[in-house]
């Protein structure tokens, strides 16, 4: 079976600190991919990337990084400097190669208050 | 400007009403997908659609009914038969067959209340 879990559901934080939102994943498939979505309040979900199982390479992209470790099934993100803007619900979200199905995790709300 | 839209931003049912949501897409993306948010629930697919004419069930298609008669358009209605309909509706599409090599592209969402 397949399962995201975002065992964080809500993180709030001050403007400027860095924060990690944690997502852990289960599939048996050795041939999967991973994203992350950003949901701001106007409730339309945003891609932030997209990561194949082969490639474990971490990735920066401004002020986002993200972690992706096979050996403990996770795929972590970090925002640096957080901005007021950042608030939103962050989902992470699992696809097998052989589906045409998105599993999504629960979501993590961050807050982050000037 | 590409991209996908959903209407009514809002819609309000009384008990025992069909209500149908809209979704239309202009990215030519050939698969479209319908999710349902609850509050402290992630994404929980209802219908998928690959194709024109053809769609598969999701994991909670009972009480909903879709069709796909044109590429750009995605129809869902939430039946009587749907037990707890109060949600948040969200519509997406993504490039080429569906699948996970490409990210799905996703609507600003209806949100539904049953009186």
């Amino acid at each position: 079976a397949q399962k995201v879990t975002q065992a964080q559901t809500e993180i709030s934080v001050v403007e400027k600190e860095d924060v990690t939102l944690d997502c852990v994943y289960e599939t048996r498939d050795t041939t999967y991919y991973l994203f992350w979505y950003k949901q701001p309040p106007s409730g339309e979900l945003v891609f932030l990337i997209r990561r194949n199982s082969f490639d474990e390479q971490n990735e920066i992209s401004g002020r986002y990084s993200w972690n992706f470790q096979k050996s403990t099934s996770s795929f972590n993100f970090t925002i640096t400097a957080s901005q007021v803007v950042d608030s939103a619900v962050y989902f992470c979200a699992l696809s097998a190669y052989n589906t045409d199905k998105l599993i999504f995790g629960t979501g993590t709300r961050l807050q982050v208050f000037p | 400007d590409g991209g996908i839209t959903q209407s009514p931003k809002y819609l309000f049912r009384k008990e025992g009403q069909n209500v149908t949501l809209s979704c239309e897409q202009n990215l030519n993306h050939d698969a479209m997908y319908w999710y349902r948010q609850d509050p402290g629930q992630g994404l929980r697919l209802i219908y998928y659609s690959q194709i024109v004419n053809d769609f598969q069930k999701g994991d909670i298609a009972e009480g909903y009914s879709v069709s796909r008669e044109k590429k750009e358009s995605f129809p869902l209605t939430v039946t009587s038969a749907q037990k707890n309909p109060t949600a948040f509706y969200l519509c997406a599409s993504s490039t080429g067959l569906a699948g996970p090599y490409n990210e799905q592209f996703f609507g600003p969402g209806t949100r539904l209340t049953v009186l």
